[in-house]
């Protein structure tokens, strides 16, 4: 079992549409990272969390420490948005979670 | 904002030879450094961690003679896979911390095939 599970493994959405991707983990960590892969294969860090909620732009993160719990959301969702996120822990070592594939249709 | 150069973003090489890839911070001071790999479909692994004027942490499993990193200076870390099989194909990327608002700043990525 990965320290660090995400669901959905795939997501399909219309274009428009709210978008939630979870990501649980069992370790310890000192922050929880938000990523964005594109299809070629450049990473973006989105959100680095400790605590609380985060936004920016169309953007959402939020943390819940005690029940070791994250999400992302995507608010009126765009075909650009199509990549993997991939949520990770960092604490006394890296943590990567195997990521969420996001397709947004037209 | 913050920005690190990769190259190269893709190299095909032969079975037996060596590869550097390398990773520049612009307009920044990088002491730190990390290494990931990526197979198909997989999420990243990190390798090992780049420290300026030191030696590098690699992480359990990662062979230290195979993936050389150098980072002699606060500006360049590289990566050369020696003697590359095809096992070694791979996408390799590297990421400075704690660089502005997102905690990380990543590579754009290097494509590595090894025919």
């Amino acid at each position: 079992k990965n320290e660090v599970e995400q669901s959905p493994q795939n997501l399909t959405a219309q274009e428009g549409e709210f978008i939630t991707i979870n990501c649980s983990y069992s370790v310890g960590i000192s922050a929880l990272h938000w990523l964005q892969q594109h299809p070629g294969g450049g990473i973006v860090s989105l959100f680095m969390l400790s605590s609380g909620k985060k936004k920016h732009g169309r953007l959402i993160a939020t943390i819940n420490i005690q029940e070791k719990h994250s999400s992302l959301h995507i608010t009126a969702s765009h075909p650009r948005d199509s990549a993997v996120y991939i949520c990770a822990g960092t604490g006394n070592q890296f943590y990567f979670g195997t990521g969420t594939s996001l397709t947004v249709i037209p | 904002g913050a920005v690190v150069s990769q190259h190269p973003s893709r190299v095909i090489c032969k079975s037996g030879t060596s590869v550097k890839i390398e990773c520049r911070s612009l307009d920044f001071q990088a002491t730190t450094m990390f290494w990931y790999r990526q197979f198909p479909k997989q999420s990243l692994m990190l390798m090992a961690t780049s420290n300026e004027g030191s030696k590098a942490t690699y992480e359990q499993g990662v062979e230290k003679d195979k993936f050389l990193i150098n980072h002699a200076s606060l500006t360049l870390s590289t990566l050369t896979v020696t003697s590359a099989h095809p096992e070694d194909s791979s996408f390799y990327i590297c990421s400075v911390p704690g660089v502005g608002h997102y905690g990380y700043t990543f590579g754009s990525g290097t494509r590595l095939t090894v025919v």
